[in-house]
């Protein structure tokens, strides 16, 4: 069974551009949710999707992120325009149900300069 | 205002004793716990997980114990091997609640010594 996956492993961009990350979760897992790791700081929940629905946005930072998850399946995370903090490691995770573990993908290593 | 709390950023265990790594939480509604193991480059990959109703979870060489009183979870690797050498991560959530956004400690950086 093929994991989470994540597309790009790695982006570079400028201050002011437009990135979109891109998760496919596990087949089958209604639940995904984004995360991100700052540099030296810890791991932290940006939001979670039920399907197409957004259960959960409390985490996004601010409105220059917006995350869709259209059809259910497949979701994006896309930053516009990006700024020097949105630096870090961006992660995407699914599970089967809530309350259940939440798998990872090898994440999205995003550099803004 | 970390909720989520793994004190020992590192610690190094001979191969083939036990180790321990300790967590503690400060938010009463987290009903859901777990713990995860992560590569350099990589995701964390999930190791074993707890729901408060029970005290301890078992699964190979993984144990994980949860003290709702005090606040407190701890993971047990016994016996430990070089392959355990990584960044292990508590992280808890309060699915009951509606809530089922992890909430992640800092991680502690665990070495196995041969």
């Amino acid at each position: 069974e093929a994991g989470v996956t994540q597309f790009p492993s790695h982006s570079v961009i400028e201050k002011g551009q437009t990135v979109t990350l891109r998760c496919d979760p596990i087949s089958g897992h209604d639940n995904l949710y984004w995360y991100r790791r700052v540099m030296g700081k810890e791991i932290k929940f940006l939001l979670h999707f039920v399907k197409e629905s957004k259960q959960d946005e409390s985490g996004m930072p601010n409105n220059r992120f917006l995350a869709e998850r259209t059809g259910g399946t497949y979701s994006t995370l896309k930053v516009q325009p990006a700024e020097l903090e949105d630096s870090g490691v961006y992660f995407c995770a699914s599970s089967q149900e809530r309350g259940t573990g939440k798998y990872f993908g090898p994440g999205t290593r995003l550099t803004v300069t | 205002d970390q909720q989520v709390k793994q004190n020992s950023p590192s610690l190094s265990v001979q191969e083939g004793r036990i180790s321990i790594l300790n967590c503690d939480y400060t938010n009463s509604m987290f009903d859901y716990f777990l713990w995860y193991k992560k590569y350099p480059a990589e995701g964390p990959t999930f190791l074993i997980s707890i729901s408060s109703i029970k005290d301890k979870n078992e699964d190979g060489r993984f144990t994980v114990f949860l003290n709702k009183s005090a606040k407190h979870l701890s993971l047990h690797i016994v016996p430990s091997q070089p392959g355990d050498s990584a960044v292990y991560f508590c992280a808890a959530s309060a699915a009951g609640g509606g809530a089922d956004g992890l909430t992640f400690g800092k991680g502690t950086h665990l070495i196995i010594q041969p």
